[in-house]
């Protein structure tokens, strides 16, 4: 069974400053994708990034990027140069296997500070 | 842009009432989902399809049930709300089987209270 960790359920980080949250995930499956949504407030979730399994470089979507380990199984969101609208919960995502459901982990909320 | 729509933002009904939530998206997708959401217990899946009058079970079924008779829309059903059933719906659709990085698409989701 995948399984997704998230290890931080709060942050803090200062405006202007950069921050990572930490995501490691459990999957025996060769071949898969790992994604990345932000939940604000108001409850829709977003898309933010996505890496697949077999992808040489690290994603990066402008102030997002992945910090892909494939052999520790982790998958780092790095948001640069926080913004106060980046306060919200952020979710680990994987999908296992090409047509399998994705499974999520528990979230990581980022608060902003001014 | 594509869009998934979830028909209300906050619901409020009472115990023993049936309760549809409706979702629909207009991105021609195979697939659609509905996730509950609650404090500490992250995303769950209630029920998904693949296709149109094609459903399945997902992790927490028990008090649902769905339907699903054009490709766009996907109902979720509540046959006797109950006060354990407050939560955050979610629906979600994606593209054919997934992957490749189509990821899911959201709607904004639909607070239900049951009193």
């Amino acid at each position: 069974a995948q399984k997704i960790t998230q290890t931080q359920p709060g942050m803090f980080v200062q405006e202007k400053e950069a921050v990572t949250l930490d995501c490691t995930y459990d999957t025996s499956d060769p071949s898969y994708g790992l994604f990345w949504y932000k939940q604000p407030s108001s409850g829709e979730m977003i898309f933010l990034i996505y890496q697949g399994s077999y992808d040489q470089q690290n994603a990066t979507e402008g102030r997002y990027s992945l910090n892909f380990q494939k052999a520790r199984k982790s998958a780092n969101l790095v948001i640069s140069a926080s913004q106060l609208g980046d306060s919200a919960m952020y979710f680990c995502a994987i999908e296992p296997r090409y047509g399998q459901n994705f499974v999520f982990g528990p979230g990581t909320r980022l608060s902003v500070l001014p | 842009d594509v869009k998934v729509t979830q028909s209300s933002r906050y619901l409020v009904k009472r115990t023993g009432e049936k309760v549809f939530l409706e979702c629909v998206q207009d991105m021609d997708h195979e697939n659609m989902f509905w996730y509950r959401q609650d404090p500490g217990l992250g995303l769950r899946l209630i029920y998904f399809s693949y296709d149109v009058k094609m459903k399945e079970k997902g992790d927490i079924p028990e008090g649902y049930s769905v339907s699903r008779e054009k490709k766009e829309r996907f109902s979720l059903i509540l046959e006797s709300a109950s006060t354990n059933q407050t939560s955050m719906y979610l629906c979600a659709s994606s593209f054919g089987q997934g992957g490749l990085g189509g990821g899911y698409t959201f709607g904004s989701g639909t607070r239900l209270t049951v009193v």
